[in-house]
Order: C-alpha cells, then structure tokens, then sequence
C-alpha cells in the first residue's frame, strides 16, 4: 500500500532532551516535507526535500533539523525540544515538487514537550 | 506567512444542502490546492487546479478559480454527514520554489 509513514504517533518528553521523529514515503517521492499544525495558525511548513541531500527551510525552521540521504526517509530532529515546540506534526510527500503533484500525509506525529 | 485564507471559518449545514468555502491568496500562484483533514488525522488531497484554469470537478465537488480576484471556492453539492471535516486550500507561489502554504482552514460540520 502506497503511503507515508511516520513514528512515533504520540511522543511525551522534557525539555532539551533531543529527540527524531522518522518519516519514510514508499512511493518513490522525489519531494518531502514537514508541517506542524497549531490551532489558530493552521498548517506551517518547516522544512522541505526536493531531492536527496537537497533541503531547504520552510516558514518556521528555527530549532529543527532535517535530512534528506536517501529518497524515502526524511527525519525531523529536534536537538533540544522546548514548550513552545509542543504541536501536532505532519510529513507529507509528493512525486515531483509541489507544482503539479499532490501531496500525500502521514498520519501525525503529537508531540508534548513538558 | 500565510498565503491562503479561508472563508468562513466554520460552517454548518444539513445533509443534502450544498456547502461552499472560500479561499483568497496575496501573491501570484502556480496552482491551488484544496484537502480535507478528518479530525486529527492527516490531510488528504482533494483538487488541484492550475493558475490558467477556471473551474474544475470531481464527483461532489466543484472548484473555481479566479486569479484576477485572488481567489478559490470549493463547493460540495448534496453534502453528506461523512463530509464533516476541515478543509485546507494551499498555494503553490511562483519564485517560492518548493513551498505549499496552507490556509487555516474552514471546519465544516454536516449534520444528519
């Protein structure tokens, strides 16, 4: 089955303990990204993947990383979580950048961080 | 930034009436993008409709385009309470490379 996977789906941890959320596509996506959802504020892109080992940052990069070194996984690091970080995480994929191809959603990541 | 808004916010309706979003952008686009997110859940895309196209189907559902206006509308007719959802338009900006911008969204609610 063609989808997008990510892990964990529900994460509690403390502040500054650093911590990755894994996402992996079976679908040979070229393009990957990563959005955190809040309520208010939508959907905001953080970082983004037009293809192996080219990423770029999205609206709200700041204290997240990412990396792109192989097609279907793209993980999103948190090197030291804080409150603030606190929110509901989404990986998406599509085939080709975001112009003529849809994207498909993970199932989301909710994170707490106390 | 946030590209796209959606309007209204929150709409309620009764199964078998037709239910219409709106969606207004700033900037000049490449294409439109409507989903549909189940409570909590991940977003599944609906219709994407290019900036040099007006109006698109599929199934229940009808989109418009009007790039003049900077904006979109999604109309799902004889609506269904398993349409209850939040739908999300998403803007493709030219010279924004590979960044989709969502909107906050318009939460529909369709009651039996």
């Amino acid at each position: 089955e063609a989808q997008v996977t990510q892990n964990p789906r529900y994460l509690i941890t403390v502040t500054g303990k650093k911590l990755t959320v894994t996402c992996s596509q079976n679908m040979n996506h070229e393009y990957m990204s990563w959005y955190r959802q809040d309520p208010g504020l939508g959907l905001r892109q953080i970082y983004y993947s037009m293809n192996v080992e080219v990423t770029d940052k999205g609206d709200v990069p700041e204290g997240y990383k990412v990396s792109r070194k192989e097609k279907r996984n793209f993980p999103l690091i948190l090197e030291s979580p804080s409150p603030n970080q606190t929110s509901l995480y989404f990986c998406a994929s599509s085939l080709s950048g975001v112009s003529n191809s849809p994207l498909h959603f993970g199932n989301g990541t909710r994170l707490t961080v106390t | 930034s946030q590209q796209g808004e959606e309007d209204p916010q929150a709409l309620s309706i009764q199964e078998g009436e037709n239910a219409t979003m709106n969606c207004s952008y700033k900037t000049s686009i490449n294409n439109l993008q409507w989903y549909r997110q189940n409570s909590g859940r991940g977003l599944v895309h609906l219709i994407l409709i290019r900036s040099n196209e007006r109006e698109k189907h599929s199934g229940r559902l009808r989109v418009t385009l009007d790039t003049s206006k900077k904006s979109s509308s999604l109309l799902i007719t004889a609506s269904r309470a398993a349409d209850t959802a939040s739908y999300f338009c998403a803007t493709d900006a030219r010279n924004q490379g590979g960044k989709l911008i969502f909107g906050q969204g318009t939460e529909l609610s369709v009651k039996p």
